[in-house]
């Protein structure tokens, strides 16, 4: 049972183009999401988060919008950069706090 | 300060036979998760203690068991390894999970364990 879903396994992007990550959830309950970031050799690094009562949330170049009704979350990064190249993780959590991943996508993007 | 240290950070051990994995969670922090990287299956929640409690467990097999002593370091055992446990073996520590959405996890680097 798949709480949090991301279909795509890889993006390959363009250096200086939109990077779009998708994620899509089916707990209702879920009321805090997250992305983090994961490079080879390390643990995920958090990146940005939205609570469900907001649609937008932007910190520099990375902004996640969520779609409650279509139970959808989205990160895009403007402009990609070759060192966002990366696992990204979508995360979400409910009452109790426990986080729930997606499965990743893997970015790349290319000089 | 200093992050989440896991240790041993790779290992390699055959079927049938058990292994504990450590974890020092950041200063202060009294929450500590455990999660499975395997590929194509993507985080999957292990369990998550706070206050030397589990607070939370996911859907895995009894061999898969951990506790949390009273420094908030904690370890994770699991008996009578198969070859699917091999994956990677992430840590996370947290200043609370009592409030939704004040729980950023930081994870530290993992352990690898591969079962032959």
């Amino acid at each position: 049972d798949q709480q949090v879903k991301q279909n795509s396994p890889s993006l390959s992007v363009q250096e200086g183009r939109i990077s779009i990550l998708n994620c899509d959830y089916t707990n209702s309950m879920f009321d805090y999401f997250l992305w983090y970031k994961k490079y080879p050799a390390e643990g995920p690094t958090f990146l940005i988060s939205i609570s469900s009562i907001k649609d937008k949330n932007e910190d520099g170049r990375f902004t996640v919008f969520l779609n409650k009704s279509a139970k959808h979350l989205s990160l895009h990064i403007v402009p990609s950069q070759p060192g966002d190249s990366a696992v990204y993780f979508c995360a979400a959590s409910g009452p109790g706090g426990k986080l729930i991943f997606g499965q990743g996508t893997e970015l790349s993007v290319k000089p | 300060k200093a992050g989440v240290t896991q240790t041993p950070r790779y290992l390699i051990k055959t079927r049938g036979q058990q292994v504990t994995l450590s974890c020092s969670p950041i200063s202060g922090h009294r929450s500590v998760s455990w999660y499975q990287q395997t590929p194509g299956q993507g985080l999957q929640f292990l369990f998550e203690y706070f206050s030397e409690t589990q607070r939370n467990k996911g859907n895995f097999p009894g061999r898969f068991s951990g506790r949390q002593f009273s420094n908030s370091r904690s370890e994770m055992n699991v008996s009578t390894l198969e070859l699917g446990d091999s994956a990677l073996y992430l840590c996370a520590s947290s200043l609370s999970v009592l409030s939704s959405g004040a729980n950023v996890l930081t994870f530290g680097a993992g352990s690898r364990l591969t079962v032959l």
